[in-house]
């Protein structure tokens, strides 16, 4: 119950494409939905984030969609570029303070030029 | 802008040793994590710490391990009697609140690697 799914493990886009990356969960005391990005030899940074009361968020060219019925959200890259190959989390946390994030198996992305 | 920061970034230590892996938090932070990433694995949560006590820890979290605060900046994650399963990256995060929706700030990781 406390595992995040996430798909696909890895991902190849042409540079201006879409990526999507794709997150199911269980437990439905997750309150808050985060992605992380991390380039090699870094840790993950916080990339953009959603609570289950809204259906979509949108930060320049990354979007994250909610389908709060069916308990998975996903990441949209738009105009994808090659500095955004990078692994991508998508991760959950319950509401309790201090509480814990639950992260998914992640995907490498790679943006071809 | 302020980060979290790790060191050593790289530690070997041979098996049934003793390991001390160090972070400073960003300064104003109250709540302190630590997780690891076994190689080609997601990232795992270890133990949270604030007001000088463990508020949840994980089931990897066993009396192997221990966190510390020594002093005002510094967050220290202790391993005894390391196994060769401990190498990985570990990560130490930090956040200014606990409210969820305050995000964890994660620094540059410590590779422990026991031989």
């Amino acid at each position: 119950q406390q595992q995040v799914k996430q798909s696909p493990q890895s991902l190849i886009v042409q540079k201006g494409g879409i990526s999507i990356i794709n997150c199911a969960y269980e437990n439905t005391a997750f309150d808050y939905f985060p992605w992380y990005q991390q380039f090699p030899g870094k840790g993950p940074a916080l990339l953009i984030a959603i609570r289950p009361d809204v259906s979509e968020k949108k930060e320049g060219r990354f979007t994250i969609s909610f389908n709060k019925s069916a308990k998975q959200f996903s990441l949209h890259i738009m105009d994808s570029q090659p500095g955004d190959s990078a692994t991508y989390f998508c991760a959950a946390r319950r509401k309790t303070s201090g509480s814990r994030l639950t992260f998914g198996e992640g995907t490498q992305l790679t943006v071809n030029p | 802008e302020p980060e979290v920061t790790q060191t050593p970034s790289h530690q070997v230590t041979q098996m049934g040793q003793e390991v001390i892996l160090r972070c400073v938090p960003i300064s104003n932070h109250l709540y302190f994590y630590w997780y690891r990433q076994i190689l080609g694995q997601k990232v795992e949560f270890l133990v949270s710490f604030y007001n000088n006590e463990i508020s949840e820890k994980s089931e990897i979290f066993d009396d192997q391990f221990s966190v510390e605060r020594p002093d005002g900046s510094n967050f220290t994650l202790k391993i005894r009697s390391t196994k060769l399963e401990d190498s990985a990256m570990y990560f130490c995060a930090s956040s200014e609140g606990g409210q969820v929706n305050q995000p964890q700030h994660f620094g540059d990781g410590t590779r422990l690697s026991i031989l």
